[in-house]
């Protein structure tokens, strides 16, 4: 049975950091690329990060570019998001999700097929 | 504003049928990338419902269903039940973005 368990969120003041941990189990972890997607409080689902299953491949949303990265560390099977510069907008609740995998051609493509239970970061002073 | 355009709620009466729509661009959808939908309780976390337009993983009842068709794709839950309040959320990929991409959510209410 495939499970994902957040960790590390909490309330942290603006310009503050916060490290986020996601633990995988009951699937090979460095097959799948994983993701992070935060919803912050009453809205919807804002994909904030993805990673490749060796951790050679990272993406961005525009909206955390350059104050977040995402790692992993494959003998752990733990996922990680480093927050940095945190700001009041950046207050959610934050899902680590595996990613599906599927290719036509040349070309692939990836779906969210497992979440965990998520962790809420509030960021303000 | 998201990219990915969905109604904010939709009802109906126990086993009735609704759909819900999302509606995206020649950047998203309508470039060919493929649509996947989530399910989510309230007070949980989300899960997959249907993926790659019309697939259902395994133990999602066929009462749902999906399609899609130029820019836009479609959510139906057929023989609608109280088990089915939730937020329903589209996905996609969005090449000017390179992101993935969510609807703002529509919400399921059953009467």
């Amino acid at each position: 049975e495939v499970q994902l368990l957040e960790s590390g969120g909490g309330l942290v003041q603006p310009g503050g950091s916060l490290r986020l941990s996601c633990a995988a189990s009951g699937f090979t972890f460095n097959n799948y690329a994983m993701s992070w997607v935060r919803q912050a409080p009453g809205k919807g689902l804002e994909w904030v990060s993805a990673i490749g299953g060796s951790g050679g491949e990272t993406y961005y949303a525009d909206s955390v570019k350059g104050r977040f990265t995402i790692s992993r560390d494959n003998s752990k099977n733990t996922l990680y998001l480093q927050m940095n510069s945190l700001r009041a907008e950046d207050t959610a609740t934050y899902y680590c999700a595996k990613e599906s995998r599927y290719c036509r051609g040349s070309t692939c493509y990836d779906y969210f097929d497992y979440w965990g239970q998520g962790t809420l970061v509030t960021v303000s002073s | 504003q998201s990219v990915l355009t969905q109604p904010p709620s939709v009802s109906g009466a126990p086993g009735q049928r609704v759909t819900i729509s999302c509606t995206g661009s020649s950047s998203n959808i309508g470039a060919g990338f493929d649509v996947h939908w989530y399910q989510q309780l309230p007070g949980t976390a989300p899960k997959l419902l249907i993926y790659i337009n019309n697939n259902r993983p395994s133990g999602v009842p066929d009462r749902f269903s999906g399609s899609k068709s130029g820019t836009s794709a479609s959510l139906a839950i057929t023989g609608l039940q109280a088990d089915d309040e939730a937020d329903y959320y589209c996905q996609s990929y969005d090449t000017s973005l390179s992101a993935h991409v969510f609807g703002a959510g529509t919400k399921v209410t059953v009467l």
